[in-house]
């Protein structure tokens, strides 16, 4: 049973450019978490999606950020005219329900030059 | 507010000796907890959670210790393993809630 699995393990990024980070969930999962991680620091909460719908976005800046959950296919977290400031590991987890256990993936690190 | 660049809080142990990390949260009203381990490069791997109806809860070499009262959970691994050498995240939450809210992790690093 494969896990969380996230794409591009590692995303390159001049400023201005967008960043599309990818994410499957679990089988059987329906609800996914998008976290950030700066280096040596605990991860930050961004975005809480279901399928075709945004439950909570109060951790997404509020601007040049977006997450997509569609009814096919992966989550997606997009950053458009990157800033070296978002340059981070990105987590994606998810979990059968609300209030159970958050299982993440291996995480997407963007680095923007 | 939340300082950048900080060194984690380390924890050499012995192989074979137990390890116990601490965590203080934040919020009085969390009533899940769970422990994560996170290897250089990779994403955190649950370990064990803790609902606050529980004081103690045991698994595969690791207990979970939840103080209400002080607002303190402990992670104890038995007979540390190199495996075991990771940075070690407790995370709180409420029922119902679907963010977690993550401490700032301990390094361990076991000495073979």
């Amino acid at each position: 049973n494969a896990g969380v699995m996230q794409n591009p393990r590692h995303l390159v990024r001049r400023r201005g450019q967008e960043a599309r980070l990818r994410c499957s969930p679990m089988k059987g999962h329906s609800h996914v978490y998008w976290y950030r991680q700066l280096p040596e620091e605990g991860l930050k909460f961004m975005v809480y999606l279901q399928k075709e719908n945004i439950i909570d976005e109060s951790g997404m800046p509020k601007e040049r950020f977006s997450a997509e959950f569609p009814k096919e296919g992966p989550s997606i977290l997009r950053i458009q005219q990157v800033v070296r400031g978002d340059s981070a590991a990105y987590f994606c987890a998810s979990s059968p329900l609300v209030s159970e256990t958050q299982y993440f993936g291996p995480g997407t690190r963007l680095l923007v030059l | 507010g939340e300082s950048v660049g900080l060194h984690l809080p380390t924890l050499s142990v012995q192989e074979g000796d137990n390890s116990i990390i601490n965590c203080a949260y934040s919020n009085s009203a969390s009533d899940y907890f769970i422990w994560y381990k996170q290897e250089s490069g990779k994403g955190p791997q649950f370990i064990i959670d803790i609902r606050s109806n529980m004081d103690k809860r045991q698994g595969q070499r690791v207990t979970v210790l939840l103080n209400k009262t002080v607002k303190h959970l402990s992670l104890q691994i038995a007979a540390t393993q190199p495996g075991d050498s990771a940075v070690y995240f407790c995370a709180e939450t409420t029922y119902g809630n679907n963010r977690l809210a993550f401490g700032k992790g301990n390094q361990v690093v076991v000495i073979p």
